[in-house]
């Protein structure tokens, strides 16, 4: 079973730049995570998708951040424009369905963003 | 509103020998699971090991086992034998039975082998 897949793995941007993250879950995984994880901190969690709804993106700074899921598979997620704030590693996460025991999130290596 | 800790930013063991890494969570439900997850230097997050609240048995997995004290509100984790591959960011999580099956995350700890 592949894992779940994300690009660029490293991006480099001046600020005030746009950026676009790639995620590929697992197969027939329905859940979708973004997460930013700040150097020495655990990740946070940025939006949650359902097959290709949203389920939570209350931490989500939507002035800049944004992030779909068309067709329920693949995810992008954008930031425009950066700041300094954003450096950070984004995780992609997936997980299969409902369930105590389906509850394992599969994570990708993350992309390293960092701002200039 | 949930909230975990992990005290120690960092630990270090002997190679062969066991360790613990600490945490603790505040939460007034009776009804969650706990995680620990392991992320080792550029390489994807794995779970290590998970335990429900409502099952006294502490869980284990292979050199990974867990102290699940529930009054106490501390979930440590052991790793017994420690080895070369054990070197890795390990982070504790909080789900609450109904929150859409959304962690609650620790800072971390870096555990760092000693050969």
């Amino acid at each position: 079973e592949a894992g779940v897949a994300q690009s660029p793995r490293y991006k480099i941007i001046e600020k005030r730049q746009s950026v676009a993250f790639w995620c590929n879950p697992i197969s027939g995984h329905a859940t979708l995570y973004w997460y930013q994880q700040i150097l020495g901190q655990g990740p946070k969690l940025l939006i949650q998708f359902q097959n290709n709804g949203v389920v939570d993106d209350s931490q989500l700074p939507k002035d800049r951040f944004s992030a779909e899921r068309l067709k329920g598979v693949d995810s992008t997620l954008k930031i425009q424009p950066a700041k300094l704030e954003d450096s950070a590693v984004y995780l992609c996460a997936s997980r299969r369905g409902q369930g105590a025991l389906m509850d394992t999130q599969y994570f990708g290596p993350g992309t390293r963003l960092t701002v200039l | 509103a949930q909230t975990v800790t992990q005290s120690q930013p960092e630990m270090s063991v002997q190679e062969a020998e066991t360790v613990t890494l600490s945490c603790t969570y505040d939460t007034s439900e009776s009804d969650y699971y706990l995680f620990w997850y392991k992320q080792p230097p550029s390489r994807q997050m794995i779970l290590v090991i998970r335990q429900e609240a409502y099952k006294q048995q502490n869980a284990t997995e292979n050199r990974f086992s867990v102290n699940f004290q529930k009054a106490a509100k501390s979930f440590s984790l052991k790793i017994s034998d420690s080895q070369l591959g054990d070197a890795a960011m390990y982070f504790c999580a909080y789900r609450r039975w109904d929150s859409n099956y959304q962690l609650i995350w620790g800072a971390g700890t870096k555990l760092i082998i000693k050969p």
